[in-house]
């Protein structure tokens, strides 16, 4: 039982350059979520699934793209990546509702020049 | 505009004391408050969840305290560990009338601590 994985750990990208994080979880768990984490900042949602082959915007979609095609796996899409895109990335997942935990992943660290 | 603030920002002790971190927050409706642990490099880890009607929780020697009148609620560390050097993030959730919480979520910006030996 893995949890929530993410890959690559660590990317770094050139302006204009467009690239595809993936998330996975064996938890089996109905919804999955995609935040970004800056310095001095909490926590934004990017986007968000609560379920296979659906998806929404959460509070900073701009220059983002999802897919949500198998229950396990959620991609975050960059079609071209910008210098404000730089940070790190962590995937979540939860079994839904308001009281589940969400579980995260180790994060994405992405660098964009 | 729902918001949470943590308080201090920063914090070092010294290995085996205790101390107390603070959360505020403007989201209403409130469903439930968390506490998150996050190590550095790594991504956040659940201490605990409280609803409105539960005033504290305990996981270890992680307590939090919920007063729901006064929208505070507080982390306590009893006799600290080098391993509890990490961020505290307190997120509050929106109580979401048309089910799923998944954009209901405030996130704090975190309390930095580090224990000292």
């Amino acid at each position: 039982n893995a949890g929530v994985t993410q890959t690559p750990k660590f990317r770094v990208l050139k302006t204009g350059q467009s690239m595809t994080l993936l998330c996975a979880q064996d938890m089996n768990h109905e919804y999955m979520y995609w935040y970004r984490q800056d310095p001095g900042m909490g926590l934004r949602l990017i986007h968000y699934s609560v379920g296979e082959g659906t998806t929404a915007k959460g509070e900073v979609p701009d220059g983002y793209n999802v897919s949500r095609l198998k229950k396990q796996n959620f991609l975050l899409g960059l079609e071209s990546a910008a210098p404000s895109q730089t940070s790190v990335y962590f995937c979540a997942s939860s079994d839904g509702e308001e009281r589940e935990t969400q579980y995260f992943g180790p994060g994405t660290r992405l660098l964009v020049l | 505009k729902n918001q949470v603030e943590q308080s201090p920002q920063s914090l070092i002790i010294l290995e085996g004391k205790n101390c107390t971190l603070q959360c505020n927050y403007t989201v209403s409706p409130f469903s439930n408050l968390r506490w998150y642990k996050q190590d550095t490099g790594r991504g956040p880890v659940s201490l605990t969840i409280m609803t409105f009607s539960e005033n504290t929780k305990s996981n270890g020697r992680y307590t939090a305290t919920l007063d729901a009148d006064t929208k505070q609620s507080s982390l306590h560390i009893t006799a600290s560990q080098l391993s509890d050097s990490a961020s505290y993030i307190c997120v509050v959730s929106l109580k979401m009338y048309s089910g799923g919480g998944a954009d209901g979520l405030t996130f704090g910006k975190g309390t930095h601590l580090i224990i000292q030996p």
